[in-house]
């Protein structure tokens, strides 16, 4: 069965420093997506970034970057020049499928890492 | 609409009663999945429409839960006999496939169940 393992609760880091949050996984499946959530307290969950099984290069998006290392199933997000706008939950998520026709997003979910970013 | 859109925000509803939450996904959106996220956790998935059809039930936790489609467009999650445990964030996601089927799911603000 596929799982998502967030072994951090809880980060602080401050302003304009680097974090990494940390994600791995398990499954048996050769093709698969990983996808990194925020959700503020509004309870929105946010699209970050996305990774293919098949994807050679680490993702980036922005201040945002995943550190994808397949023989360790892990797939750790860096954000970088931490803003005071990042404090939020960050969830980890898994996909059956890297592109799966039709699009089908049936999502596994981790526990989450709540992020405080102190001024 | 601009986003996905779910009513109402909270609802507060006592136990034994019956509670329909509605979902109103991005325009053009065939897909459609609900979540639910219980105090201190991440999601967990219920079910997902393509398009007026439940292509996938697997995560309905019983038979009190039911969700339906009628048009393809907006959805509806159905709970009935509602019980204190059934409270949490509800959450609706849409996405629609590119020609790659590379895709990412939009989600609602969620609608915050509470049983008392």
């Amino acid at each position: 069965a596929q799982k998502i393992t967030q072994t951090q609760p809880g980060m602080f880091v401050q302003e304009k420093e680097a974090v990494t949050l940390d994600c791995t996984y398990d499954t048996s499946d050769q093709s698969y997506g990983l996808f990194w959530y925020k959700q503020p307290s509004s309870g929105e969950m946010i699209f970050l970034i996305y990774q293919g099984s098949y994807d050679e290069q680490n993702a980036t998006e922005g201040r945002y970057s995943l550190n994808f290392q397949k023989a360790r199933k892990s797939a750790n997000l860096v954000i970088s020049a931490s803003q005071l706008g990042d404090s939020a939950m960050y969830f980890c998520a898994m996909r059956e499928g890297d592109r799966p026709a039709g699009g089908y997003n049936k999502l596994i979910f981790g526990a989450g890492t709540r992020l405080a970013v102190h001024p | 609409g601009a986003g996905v859109s779910q009513t109402p925000s909270n609802k507060v509803t006592e136990k034994g009663k019956y509670v329909e939450l509605r979902c109103d996904p991005i325009s053009g959106h065939t897909a459609l999945y609900w979540y639910r996220q219980s105090l201190g956790q991440g999601p967990e998935f219920l079910i997902y429409f393509q398009g007026t059809g439940a292509a996938d039930d697997s995560g309905l936790p019983n038979d009190r839960f039911f969700a339906v489609r009628p048009e393809g467009s907006v959805s509806t999650l159905k709970i009935q006999r509602t019980e204190r445990g059934d409270s949490a964030v509800y959450l609706c996601a849409s996405s629609s496939p590119t020609s790659t089927g590379d895709t990412e799911a939009f989600f609602g603000q969620g609608t915050r169940l509470t049983v008392v």
